[in-house]
């Protein structure tokens, strides 16, 4: 059984398009986060949710809204997209504190 | 915010041999966790340190957070052991910061 799995695992679209990604965890955590990571492997925190509510937004387009409908799913939307975009975006979760566990990793390439 | 800085950047070992990756960071933090992230991708959390010491098999890591460092021993490295080793302090699980990660390469 996968802990944290995302869907879909890769994504090729056209600029301007929007597009979804979806994570669930089956590991019973409180938190869930998105992370992007660029092509020269930089790790970095776009969103964070606790029970459902968001608790980490850091500096992220308006272009990118994540959705949590319930604690063991956390979705990310992204309108308009653009080269920049391009990118391998990572869904986790973790208890309140305690070890991060990544999803599979969903690869991102904006035409 | 908190600076996290890996060093060495890259590695290339003979399989057999040891080493050791460091993780300084430029504040007082509640949380560390080293990941290894293999040549597929995929990102394994490897310790939950933010004080102490910890092993698991051949690998062990140790955190002194009063000095603001971690470091991650690798012995009797395998070629199953490249990929990108990061480390990522923070106040909390909420928000690691990850290092630029070191770059293993074992070699058979």
């Amino acid at each position: 059984d996968t802990a944290v799995s995302q869907t879909p695992k890769y994504l090729v679209t056209q600029m301007g398009n929007d597009k979804s990604i979806k994570c669930e965890q089956n590991l019973g955590h409180d938190t869930m986060y998105w992370y992007k990571q660029d092509s020269k492997k930089f790790l970095k925190i776009m969103f964070s949710y606790n029970n459902k509510e968001l608790i980490i937004n850091e500096t992220v387009p308006n272009r990118f809204s994540p959705k949590s409908p319930d604690k063991a799913h956390l979705n990310l939307h992204i309108n308009s997209l653009e080269l920049g975009d391009s990118a391998v975006y990572f869904c986790a979760s973790s208890p309140l504190t305690g070890e991060l566990f990544f999803g599979e990793g969903s690869r991102l390439t904006v035409l | 915010g908190i600076q996290v800085e890996q060093s060495p950047p890259d590695l290339i070992l003979q399989e057999g041999a040891n080493s050791t990756l460091r993780c300084n960071f430029s504040d007082s933090v509640n949380n560390l966790q080293w990941f290894h992230q293999n040549p597929w991708g995929q990102l394994i959390n490897l310790f939950y340190i933010p004080s102490g010491t910890k092993q698991n098999g051949r690998l062990s890591a140790t955190t002194v957070a009063t000095e603001r460092y971690s470091l991650l021993y690798i012995s009797s490295s395998q070629t199953t052991d490249s990929g990108v080793y990061f480390c990522a302090p923070g106040g909390s699980s909420y928000k690691l910061i990850f290092g630029s990660g070191t770059r293993l390469l074992v070699r058979p």
